[in-house]
């Protein structure tokens, strides 16, 4: 199975923070990857797929890059809405597999 | 808007059976493959499985395989998850996750609420 593994783990940021989040895949995925948005008590919700595309309704605060194994997700002005934990997931191949998870806390 | 709504779960010993269903509205279900996707208390996402849109493809995690069954129902837009010889480890909230396209060959783009199954003696 492909290992995903995001970093960093948790880490606190401030409202207007530029933040980034890091995933790598133990091997070369192309640009197969998608990531979710989860809150306490919430289902998943689809933020990025294909690596950089925005998925509908997603404000423009949120992008990702990357491709082959090593991925990014970026929120350039963090607001208060957007403290949550974040999976990347390859859809590469079976079995899809996520990353850990990145928490993403207020300072 | 797509609505996806988990149902059948509960407390089960270990050893025994335990059937979830997920009731699909807003989309075309006969369309669209579906998964399962679970998560153990405080801990991260786990894919469990898929179904191709008219049930011919099927796969499974290594850790439910030959003892959990995914099936759908286009007639109903419902789709099951038939878990027999259950674990402790199969504790965890079940999501139904629609993906993007009829084959399982991509991204989930709409999630249900999630269903708890705690196993426990």
């Amino acid at each position: 199975a492909i290992r995903m593994t995001q970093s960093p783990s948790s880490f606190s940021a401030s409202t207007g923070d530029r933040v980034t989040i890091s995933c790598r895949a133990s091997q070369d995925i192309n640009t197969y990857l998608a990531w979710y948005q989860q809150k306490p008590g919430k289902a998943p919700k689809l933020l990025i797929y294909a690596a950089s595309t925005l998925q509908s309704g997603v404000p423009s605060r949120f992008s990702g890059s990357g491709s082959g194994t090593d991925f990014t997700l970026t929120i350039s002005s963090l607001q208060s809405e957007d403290f949550a934990t974040y999976y990347c997931q390859q859809y590469y191949t079976y079995p899809r597999t996520f990353g850990q998870g990145t928490k993403v806390e207020i300072k | 808007q797509v609505d996806l709504v988990e149902s059948g779960g509960g407390v089960v010993q270990p050893g025994r059976s335990l059937r979830l269903s997920c009731a699909a509205s807003g989309f075309t279900f006969s369309g669209f493959a579906v998964h399962w996707v679970r998560q153990a208390p405080g801990r991260g996402l786990e894919w469990v499985a898929v179904i191709s849109y008219d049930g011919s493809f099927k796969k499974y995690a290594d850790s439910v395989k030959g003892r959990f069954i995914i099936s759908r129902d286009n007639s109903k837009n419902t789709l099951f998850l038939q878990m027999n010889n259950l674990r402790p480890e199969d504790t965890a909230l079940y999501y139904c996750a629609k993906d993007a396209s009829g084959f399982g060959e991509v991204y989930f783009d709409s999630w249900g609420p999630g269903t708890l199954v705690t196993v426990s003696s």
